[in-house]
């Protein structure tokens, strides 16, 4: 347990609805990172924070994907109106963030999504 | 840029050594080295900053040439647990986004 939660950890759900994916990063952490990760592959970036601002977000971020962190604490991770291809393991992470020295990156166990 | 990490699979004899590197054509700030077994997260092991510097515990260690946009990550004396998928992640600036190779997938057999 690297003391990063996410919830839930599978959904399933059926081709155009809507899913909302929660992260709890260690409790110091300042920056949270946002993964996908497909079968095969190694995580690919979607957006992160520093505190409550989102500094970066992927292009190949569609604008059907949102993401916040409201309080600088927990975030959320929306997907609209999902296709198959977002079938994936979405992965959260979180790093002291202090801009220098070695900023380790700590992983969540993930949310599996399936969209049928 | 994706970094890219060499071999693709490798399989040992418990007790065997191996290798695996992640080359990168940009200029980095630093190297984390992740293990992940199926169906879980990536467990991190280890980063090494620019400056060439090399760290180890207990039978795995790493090492990063700063010149060659290089890192390799050594295991020695391999055990069982050592199987999995590792993936090194490749970071341009300090707390910025991780870069992941496509992985190595290491087996140990008995």
């Amino acid at each position: 347990d690297t003391g990063v939660s996410q919830d839930p950890r599978h959904k399933i759900t059926k081709r155009g609805q809507n899913v909302t994916f929660r992260c709890d990063p260690i409790s110091e952490h300042n920056r949270l990172y946002w993964y996908r990760q497909t079968l095969g592959q190694g995580p690919e970036f979607l957006t992160y924070f520093q505190n409550e601002a989102q500094l970066e977000k992927s292009r190949l971020l569609s604008d059907r994907f949102s993401a916040e962190r409201p309080k600088g604490s927990f975030s959320t991770l929306e997907i609209q109106r999902t296709e198959q291809g977002d079938s994936a393991m979405y992965l959260c992470a979180s790093s002291l963030g202090s801009g220098q020295g070695s900023n380790e990156q700590f992983f969540g166990p993930g949310t599996r999504l399936t969209v049928l | 840029q994706q970094p890219v990490q060499s071999p693709q699979a490798v399989i040992l004899r418990e007790g065997e050594d191996a290798v695996i590197n992640c080359s990168s054509s940009k200029a980095l700030y630093s190297v984390h080295w992740y293990r992940q077994k199926h169906g879980e997260a990536p467990i991190f092991l280890m980063i090494l900053l620019k400056g060439g510097e090399q760290k180890g515990h207990d039978k795995i260690s790493a090492s990063f040439n700063e010149k060659k946009q290089q890192s390799s990550l050594y295991l020695t004396a391999s055990q069982l647990s050592y199987s999995g998928t590792y993936f090194c992640g490749t970071e341009k600036t300090s707390g910025s986004r991780l870069t992941f190779g496509e992985g190595t997938q290491l087996t140990v057999n008995p």
